[in-house]
């Protein structure tokens, strides 16, 4: 199972808007609803903050959303704030067989 | 409140064997997969292996079958990762994550334990 692949780095300004994307095959990430999106800062547990494509776990701010077309799935961080400033991985479900696969990892700096 | 607690940095020689632990609490544990994922500078994320503690089914990748083994204790509540023989390759963080019975998604993670093997 490749990993997904996204963006090695993204950037914005506080207040701005940052969108990442999350690319995948026939075999995960266009076959399934099962799209997660994760927050990891340094020495802290890593966060779930997209799962089943669009949804936000309780807590989660609405600024960050998520959506799917064909093989690849994003994730828009709106209004930008400081405490943005993180890792962002995204995962797919890939199959009863498979365990899954993770992205690549996005490093999103807040300006 | 759901937590994942893991046990903490260890640093070894190569050669040494490690077991690394997370304990679960605030949910039932025999319900929930307990994953154990890979991180490392510059390659990211990577599955290693589930546990379903209910009835002990463990699922390996291909990458790490045969190189760690995973097991848990229901009686504690934890669930461990474990090398018998330690290389330098295996510096990284490891974090464990718990999924739901469909695997749909990773809920809860451990703060995640720093394994440093160096002579």
């Amino acid at each position: 199972q490749s990993a997904l692949t996204q963006p090695p780095s993204a950037s914005g300004s506080p207040g701005q808007s940052v969108t990442i994307s999350c690319t995948g095959t026939s075999n995960d990430v266009s076959s399934y609803d099962f799209v997660s999106w994760f927050q990891l800062h340094p020495g802290k547990a890593p966060k779930l903050i997209i799962y089943e494509v669009s949804k936000r776990p309780s807590g989660v701010p609405d600024r960050f959303s998520g959506s799917k077309s064909g093989n690849t799935a994003s994730l828009t961080v709106s209004g930008l704030q400081a405490e943005d400033e993180a890792d962002y991985y995204c995962s797919s479900y890939a199959g009863s067989n498979n365990l899954g696969v993770f992205g690549t990892g996005t490093k999103v700096t807040v300006l | 409140e759901v937590q994942l607690v893991q046990s903490g940095a260890e640093v070894k020689t190569p050669g040494e064997s490690l077991k690394i632990s997370c304990k679960g609490s605030g949910y039932s544990f025999t319900s929930y997969w307990i994953g154990w994922v890979r991180l490392m500078p510059e390659k990211g994320l990577e599955w290693m292996g589930i546990i379903y503690p209910g009835d002990s089914d463990i699922r390996y990748s291909p990458s790490f079958q045969g190189q760690v083994t995973i097991s848990a204790d229901k009686s504690i509540t934890t669930a461990y990762l474990q090398w018998s023989s330690l290389k330098a390759s295996d510096t990284a963080m490891y974090y464990c994550l718990r999924q739901p019975p469909d695997r749909s998604l990773e809920d809860y993670w451990g703060q995640g334990t720093l394994v440093t093997v160096s002579s």
